[in-house]
């Protein structure tokens, strides 16, 4: 079985630019979240989409939005892209809210800001 | 507030056993996770704690505290494929049950 798949894999932006990154869970999974990773520290909670609602939203701001469809794909997008926000943005899916599920994480995305 | 601390850095020797710790304050708490994450890799899921006390699961270890609001990862016969990043994360129990990640402890296993 698939894991958690993400594109594209590497991406290079400038300043005020754009991006929209993709993520397709674990078949059957119906969480996905977002987070972002800068070198050298651990991941950063952005968002959690559960069932195509939002479920959760960490310290970002509003530049950052995300959605979830109805095949439980999610996309993150960035607005008005600043330098900070070069990092590696990783999603995760797990099957549901509750349980002792762990979350399965994609290969990231590398994003860079010039 | 939300806070997890680990141990920046750790070394050890082929073979030898080491215990990374993880201290956290969450406002919830729903369960702990111990990922670990070669460099340029995703996280990779380890272990997970609800319930004070030990879990094994061959060469690593979990262990719990909820009081003391305190885990450690202990692995045991360190390999050179050991070394990496460890990362201590909490489940709350927001709306959203979302996980609360720790800074990571980076390992490095000397031969």
């Amino acid at each position: 079985d698939a894991g958690v798949t993400q594109s594209p894999t590497h991406l290079i932006k400038t300043r005020g630019q754009q991006v929209t990154l993709r993520c397709s869970p674990i078949s059957g999974h119906k969480s996905v979240s977002w987070y972002q990773q800068v070198l050298g520290q651990g991941p950063q909670f952005i968002f959690q989409y559960y069932e195509k609602e939002e479920r959760g939203r960490g310290n970002f701001p509003d530049r950052f939005s995300a959605r979830q469809f109805p095949n439980y794909s999610s996309e993150l997008n960035v607005n008005a892209l600043l330098l900070g926000d070069s990092a590696l943005y990783l999603c995760a899916s797990n099957s549901g809210q509750s349980g002792n599920q762990p979350q399965h994480f994609g290969d990231g995305t590398r994003l860079s800001i010039l | 507030g939300q806070n997890i601390d680990q141990p920046t850095e750790m070394t050890a020797t082929e073979g030898a056993i080491v215990q990374i710790n993880c201290t956290y304050q969450t406002s919830g708490f729903n369960g702990l996770f111990w990922y670990q994450q070669h460099a340029g890799e995703a996280p990779t899921f380890l272990s997970y704690n609800v319930l004070d006390g030990l879990e094994e699961k061959g060469r690593f270890s979990s262990f719990l505290s909820r009081s003391k609001g305190y885990s450690y990862l202990l692995l045991k016969e360190l390999q050179m494929k050991d070394s990496a990043s460890y990362l201590c994360a909490v489940r709350d129990r927001g709306y959203g049950q979302n996980f609360v990640f720790g800074p990571g402890t980076r390992l490095s296993v000397l031969p």
